[in-house]
């Protein structure tokens, strides 16, 4: 069990630009959770999968934002056009399929700056 | 909706003194209740949790116990060291239809002085 993990770990772009973020989450984990977190702030929840279906959606992903786990193993999460407000951690979280276990397990974050 | 409320910081404390960081909660129904941990340049570590009123998580000397008559999950320890200087968030996990996400509150950060 290796963990989480998250790549890149730091971006930096201006805004207008494009950029994908990936997440590996523990193996046999079939749910993978995205989160947001600004400076001082806990973390906010964006989206969900369960397998390869994207099973929930904040109000925070606007449409500017899309995630994708296509073969139920890694996850994507794009943001178009970025502004100077996506700057920010981005987590991402992945627990295991059962029953009563809702501990999810956090990666160390890609944090994103927005010149 | 759900809510989480935590102390705001930041917390300062000497080495071996005692800790309190207070977390009260809004829910629906019967959550689960979580405190992680953020070390300086990590990402969120699972502290302790508990799962249904009563119960009470405990974890390297850290503790909290669910209340649900007061809808509080407040994190004790009985001397703090050095190395648990850390961010230390409250969490709660209520089912509403298919979510599954977690509230957190807004943070705590603890700095512990030799």
């Amino acid at each position: 069990d290796t963990g989480v993990s998250q790549n890149p770990r730091h971006k930096i772009t201006k805004r207008g630009q494009n950029v994908t973020f990936r997440c590996d989450p523990i193996s046999e984990h079939n749910r993978l959770y995205w989160y947001r977190q600004t400076l001082g702030q806990g973390p906010e929840f964006l989206t969900y999968f369960q397998n390869e279906a994207q099973l929930e959606k904040s109000r925070l992903l606007s449409d500017r934002f899309s995630a994708e786990r296509p073969k139920g193993s890694f996850s994507t999460l794009e943001i178009q056009r970025t502004e100077q407000g996506d700057s920010a951690m981005y987590l991402c979280a992945s627990s295991p399929r059962l029953a009563g276990q809702e501990t999810q397990y956090f990666g160390p974050g890609t944090r994103l700056l927005v010149l | 909706g759900n809510s989480v409320t935590q102390m705001e910081g930041p917390v300062t404390l000497s080495e071996e003194a005692f800790l309190t960081i207070n977390c009260t909660y809004t829910a629906t129904g019967y959550p689960s209740l979580f405190w992680y941990v953020q070390y300086p340049g990590e990402g969120l570590q699972l502290l302790l949790k508990a799962t249904k009123a009563d119960d009470k998580g405990s974890n390297k000397g850290f503790e909290a116990t669910y209340r649900k008559e007061t809808t509080s999950f407040h994190l004790e320890k009985g001397s703090v060291q050095v190395s648990d200087s850390a961010v230390y968030f409250c969490a709660l996990h209520s089912y509403s239809g298919s979510a599954r996400q977690l509230t957190f509150g807004s943070g705590t950060q603890l700095t512990v002085l030799p």
